[in-house]
């Protein structure tokens, strides 16, 4: 079975200061993981994917298999970062992702002027 | 490329009735997963289909049924509507070609029961 668990469903913080959205996660093969965004009123998008190890936005994600933590941060919040973030993970085979991504229960950012 | 399509965007139903749901993936993706969105539940899996056969499977009752197309449209069915089917269809489309693969979204169509 896998599992995502996202502790925190309401984050607030102040422009400027550092940001870290939580993500565990359980999954006994080889996982890979996500964190997609959804804006108000937009369509739930890509933010980052762990395979990437890029920084979009100023986010980056960190995978630690021993902690089976993929914890979201940015260093300097912006107010144009409030949203609902959620971390998912896609069970693999052979070095392919399955269609089937397993969600947290969202973080909903609030980055305040 | 146009994004992911869904119609229609929006559906009002009452107990008992039947609904079929469309999606339109991104030009040559292969791969449509479906989701279902509710405030108390989050996001579910339903279902993926890949090349006209369903591939994954969610934790759904039969009555949550879908197919796909030869030109990779899909198709979701649900039957014998319940109050509780009231949510937000999402449906992702993916190349899913050898590798890891990000999934793109619709923006949903919003199902109402009555």
């Amino acid at each position: 079975a896998q599992r995502v668990t996202q502790p925190e469903k309401l984050l607030s913080v102040f422009k400027g200061a550092p940001v870290e959205l939580k993500c565990n996660y359980s999954y006994s093969g080889s996982p890979e993981l996500f964190w997609y965004v959804q804006y108000s009123r937009q369509r739930l998008q890509l933010l980052l994917r762990h395979i990437s190890r890029e920084s979009i936005k100023g986010f980056t994600a960190d995978l630690n298999k021993g902690e089976t933590s993929f914890h979201l941060k940015k260093p300097f919040a912006q107010e144009e970062d409030s949203a609902m973030y959620y971390c998912a993970l896609s069970g693999t085979a052979g070095g392919t992702s399955y269609g089937k991504l397993t969600f947290g229960q969202g973080t909903i950012l609030t980055v305040h002027p | 490329k146009a994004g992911v399509t869904q119609t229609p965007r929006y559906l009002i139903k009452t107990r008992g009735q039947q609904v079929t749901l469309s999606c339109s993936p991104i030009s040559g993706h292969r791969s449509v997963s479906w989701y279902q969105q509710t405030p108390g539940q989050g996001l579910q899996f339903l279902f993926e289909y890949f090349s006209e056969t369903q591939r994954n499977k969610g934790n759904f009752p039969g009555r949550f049924s879908g197919r796909q197309f030869s030109n990779s449209r899909s198709e979701m069915n649900v039957s014998t509507l319940e109050l509780g089917d009231s949510a937000l269809y999402l449906c992702a489309s993916s190349p899913q070609l050898a590798g890891v693969h990000t999934q793109y979204f619709g923006p949903g169509t919003r199902l109402t029961v009555l």
